[in-house]
């Protein structure tokens, strides 16, 4: 199985503060690669898709960047409804899975 | 506006059975590929199953895979988790969540969204 790594697993921040998440796969996964923003007692939300695609609807200062094992979300200017869990997951691999996840907490 | 509403879950105990539902609603429900998500705060995120448009196609977790039955109901716009031989490790929030394409894999799997509220399943005696 591909093993998904996000670092750092929380990050303390301002509100206009940039932010940066990365996430690491095991192996290459070809920009096969989402991210979720989790606010408590919600279900997940799709933010990014294909490493760099931004769903429709989510603001843009955030952003997805990447390649080969190495992926990174971008938050350019943190709101404070930024303030969320964010998870990446592989689907390159059939056995799709998810990486950890970053707490983004209020400094 | 894209919704789903997953019911069904409880209270279970250690062997025993439980079925959940996910109804949609918003789209075109036969057009899409859809799947299950567990979460919990120990393991984090878990892909359980998907199923293709027609519900031709199924795929499974390792986890879960000869214990849990996806299946749909295009008619009823409805997703199924039948879930069987439940395990204290099978406790979590369930969360149904449509793909972006009609096939669930095609080469590669699919991204998730949007996703239900989640439906919470126990498993204790």
């Amino acid at each position: 199985d591909i093993q998904m790594t996000q670092s750092p697993s929380s990050v303390s921040a301002s509100v206009g503060d940039r932010v940066t998440i990365s996430c690491r796969a095991s192996q290459v996964i070809t920009n096969s690669l989402a991210w979720y923003q989790q606010r408590p007692g919600k279900a997940p939300k799709l933010l990014v898709y294909d490493a760099s695609r931004l769903e429709s609807g989510v603001p843009s200062r955030f952003s997805g960047s990447g390649s080969g094992t190495d992926y990174t979300l971008t938050i350019s200017s943190l709101q404070p409804e930024d303030f969320a869990t964010y998870f990446c997951q592989q689907y390159y691999s059939i056995s799709l899975n998810f990486g950890g996840g970053t707490k983004v907490q209020i400094k | 506006e894209v919704q789903l509403l997953e019911s069904g879950g409880g209270l279970v105990q250690p062997g025993g059975s439980l079925r959940l539902s996910c109804v949609a609603s918003g789209f075109t429900f036969s057009s899409y590929a859809m799947s299950w998500v567990r979460q919990t705060p120990a393991k984090g995120l878990e892909w359980v199953s998907g199923i293709s448009d027609t519900g031709a196609g199924t795929y499974y977790g390792g986890s879960v895979r000869d214990r849990f039955t996806v299946s749909r109901d295009n008619s009823k716009n409805t997703l199924y988790l039948q879930m069987n031989s439940l395990t204290a490790d099978d406790t979590a929030v369930y969360y149904c969540a449509k793909g972006p394409h009609s096939d669930f894999w095609s080469g590669r799997g699919d991204w998730f969204g949007p996703w239900g509220q989640g439906a919470l399943v126990t498993v204790s005696s």
